[in-house]
């Protein structure tokens, strides 16, 4: 069974200041890996996804995030936060399938405050 | 482009009365569909999801249940609605290779 693991349930970051939101997730075979923001009483939206390739994905409003398959990781990065990017983050997997059904494990969220 | 619709956006209810919550999407077909609760505005709980019509295949047993009638619709439903049946209802849709999108949810109050 697939699984994801987000070790805090809250980041405070100064803004300007780097951040960084952990995952580590395990899945059996090559992962899927999203992460996705929830604003408050809204959906969740998409801001990056790895397949294949680079180990470092970029996405949405600037944030990027760095697969490390031996540590089976994919952390959440931006270099320079902003009071906006307060939100709830999901890190989620998927085994990498090309059947279909990629029902998706989503982790429990990590807040993340941003204060001037 | 794709796009997911659901509504209500807010709904407050009665205990015992019935539920029915509404997800459609466009631009797509054959989409995977979802219906996740989130309580206390954190895990996301997978209630149902659904590869094709007709086919629902539940997570957790409770309270609700879901339907596809159509390729691109899919329905969350009560017959009596509990208390504990509170919270941020979200619906998505997949495909194999986008991920998943979201729905704006639906905020239920059980009263």
């Amino acid at each position: 069974a697939q699984s994801v693991a987000q070790p805090e349930d809250q980041v405070n970051v100064a803004e300007g200041n780097p951040l960084t939101v952990k995952c580590t997730y395990s899945v059996s075979g090559n992962p899927y890996l999203f992460w996705y923001v929830q604003y408050p009483n809204r959906g969740l939206q998409f801001l990056l996804k790895y397949i294949t390739g680079d180990n470092l994905v970029k996405g949405s409003y600037g944030f990027e995030a760095e697969f490390n398959k031996s540590q089976t990781s994919f952390h959440l990065k931006k270099p320079s936060a902003l009071v906006s990017d307060s939100a709830l983050y999901f890190c989620a997997v998927s085994p990498l399938r090309t059947g279909g059904g990629n029902k998706l494990t989503f982790g429990t969220g990590t807040q993340l405050k941003v204060e001037l | 482009s794709q796009t997911i619709h659901q509504w209500p956006a807010t709904l407050v209810q009665p205990v015992g009365s019935p539920l029915s919550l509404e997800c459609t999407v466009e631009g797509t077909s054959n989409p995977n569909l979802y219906w996740y609760r989130q309580a206390a505005g954190r895990g996301l709980q997978l209630l149902f999801y659904s590869v094709g019509i007709g086919q629902i295949s539940s997570e957790v047993p409770q309270n609700l249940s879901a339907s596809r009638p159509q390729d691109r619709q899919f329905i969350l439903s009560s017959k009596k609605l509990l208390l504990s049946d509170s919270g941020f209802y979200l619906c998505a849709w997949s495909d194999r290779f986008y991920g998943y999108t979201f729905g704006s949810g639906t905020r239920l109050t059980v009263v």
